[in-house]
């Protein structure tokens, strides 16, 4: 079975500009969860999805969005760029079926932005 | 507000002796606790996890063990080998939540050859 895959691996962007991040979680994995890494500061997470809605939020401004789709493939997006979002971003699914929130996430490589 | 800590950035630890990986966390609710272990340019990687009806979960060379009275859980390697330098993350959960992950900052480990 296929695992979590992230494009692009790696972007360079400018302050001002948005861009796209796509993720396609493993075959039958319902829940989709972002998260922001950057040094010191562990995986904070952005939002999760599950079944096209946005089922929780975590403390970021609404620059970050994101959705899915009926084939649980998620995208998030970022608007008008800071040098504070270079960082490494990492798309999780998880099966999310009989035991919500105590199934394990299983992570993609993630995608390198860097803003400058 | 850090909600899961790892206190320790970073752990050395001789091959063959065992690694202990500390992790405590201030929210009662959490109930399924997770690690991963993540080399660099990679996503995490799953290794082990502890519903919190457990006190021990044992997986090969990995054993977490999670004291509820305290909010701590470790993660035990024996023996640590140089593949498992890395850093590692603990993870916690509440399944009557909101069903999101709160990582802690990790812990870098070297295994010195």
């Amino acid at each position: 079975k296929a695992g979590v895959t992230q494009t692009p691996r790696y972007l360079i962007k400018t302050r001002g500009q948005q861009v796209t991040l796509s993720c396609s979680p493993i075959s039958g994995h319902r829940s989709v969860s972002w998260y922001q890494q950057t040094p010191g500061q562990g995986l904070q997470f952005l939002f999760e999805y599950f079944s096209e809605t946005q089922r929780n939020k975590g403390n970021f401004p609404g620059r970050f969005s994101g959705r899915q789709f009926s084939n649980s493939r998620s995208e998030m997006n970022v608007s008008t760029l800071e040098l504070g979002d270079s960082a490494l971003y990492l798309c999780a699914s998880s099966l999310d079926q009989f035991f919500p929130g105590q199934e394990t996430q299983y992570f993609g490589p993630g995608t390198r932005l860097l803003v400058l | 507000d850090q909600q899961v800590k790892q206190n320790s950035p970073s752990l050395s630890v001789q091959e063959g002796r065992i690694s202990i990986l500390n992790c405590d966390y201030t929210n009662s609710m959490f109930d399924y606790f997770l690690w991963y272990k993540k080399y660099p340019a990679e996503g995490p990687t799953f290794l082990i996890s502890i519903s919190s009806i457990k006190d021990k979960n044992e997986d090969g060379r990995f054993t977490v063990f999670l004291n509820k009275s305290a909010k701590h859980l470790s993660l035990h390697i024996v023996p640590s080998q140089p593949g498992d330098s890395a850093v590692y993350f603990c993870a916690a959960s509440a399944a009557s939540g909101t069903y999101k992950y709160i990582f802690g900052t990790g812990t870098r480990l070297k295994v010195l050859a």
